[in-house]
């Protein structure tokens, strides 16, 4: 079983929706939590950030960590044509916060 | 900034040839990752320097997978002999330490190396 779970999608949506990810893991020990975003034939590019449980927002982005759950979420608001990526979940435990483990990433369409 | 440079951008090569992949950081930044992205395994850590030491290499798959870096501004990750199950996306990505601007946990990746071992 993988530390880090993530439905591959894809995820399609009509612009102007709200575009809900998520990711499930098992190590106890990730006490950083990031959100990559992955266009076509690119490298991945970072989101959000969050460090330990709690919300975080940054313009139309929201990022939630439940940590007794072992559950993290983005939302993304009002999507855009131009959102249409694929989302990696990673994180990383705070002895080697190096050291990313990535989620399969979903691959999000959002149509005009 | 030109951000983190790869080279080169695609390679194409036969089965057991040696393929090197170069990698140039952000200047200024302490740490260097290697990843390899496939379809299959999705973006996988192979290796990380810190100050050009290696810190983790659990992830590189056999001895054939070797990295280096000999400087703050340059790495190398070889393959040899290769093989048709190396056909991947190879990522370096750059990051700087607590201190910096930025969270210590951003890593700034690279446009990555596509490789076709036929």
């Amino acid at each position: 079983q993988k530390e880090v779970e993530q439905d591959p999608g894809p995820l399609s949506v009509p612009e102007g929706a709200i575009v809900s990810l998520n990711c499930t893991y098992s190590n106890s020990a990730f006490q950083y939590f990031m959100w990559y975003r992955q266009y076509s034939r690119k490298g991945p590019e970072l989101l959000m950030y969050t460090y330990s449980s709690g919300n975080k927002e940054d313009g139309r982005f929201t990022a939630q960590v439940d940590k007794s759950s072992k559950y993290i979420s983005l939302f993304i608001r009002d999507s855009q044509p131009s959102d249409s990526a694929t989302y990696l979940c990673a994180m990383s435990a705070g002895a080697s916060w190096g050291k990313l483990q990535f989620g399969a990433g979903t691959q999000v369409v959002v149509t005009p | 900034d030109a951000g983190v440079i790869q080279s080169p951008r695609h390679e194409v090569t036969e089965m057991g040839q040696e393929v090197t992949l170069r990698c140039k950081p952000i200047s200024g930044h302490d740490y260097l990752f290697w990843y390899r992205q496939t379809m299959m395994r999705g973006l996988e850590l192979l290796i990380y320097f810190n100050n050009n030491v290696p810190i983790d290499d659990s992830g590189m798959p056999e001895d054939r997978f070797s990295a280096k870096m000999p400087n703050a501004s340059f790495s190398t990750l070889k393959i040899q002999p290769s093989e048709p199950r190396d056909s991947a996306v190879y990522f370096c990505a750059s990051s700087l330490s607590f201190g910096g601007h930025a969270p210590p946990v951003t890593q700034y990746f690279g446009p990555g190396t596509r490789l076709l071992v036929l």
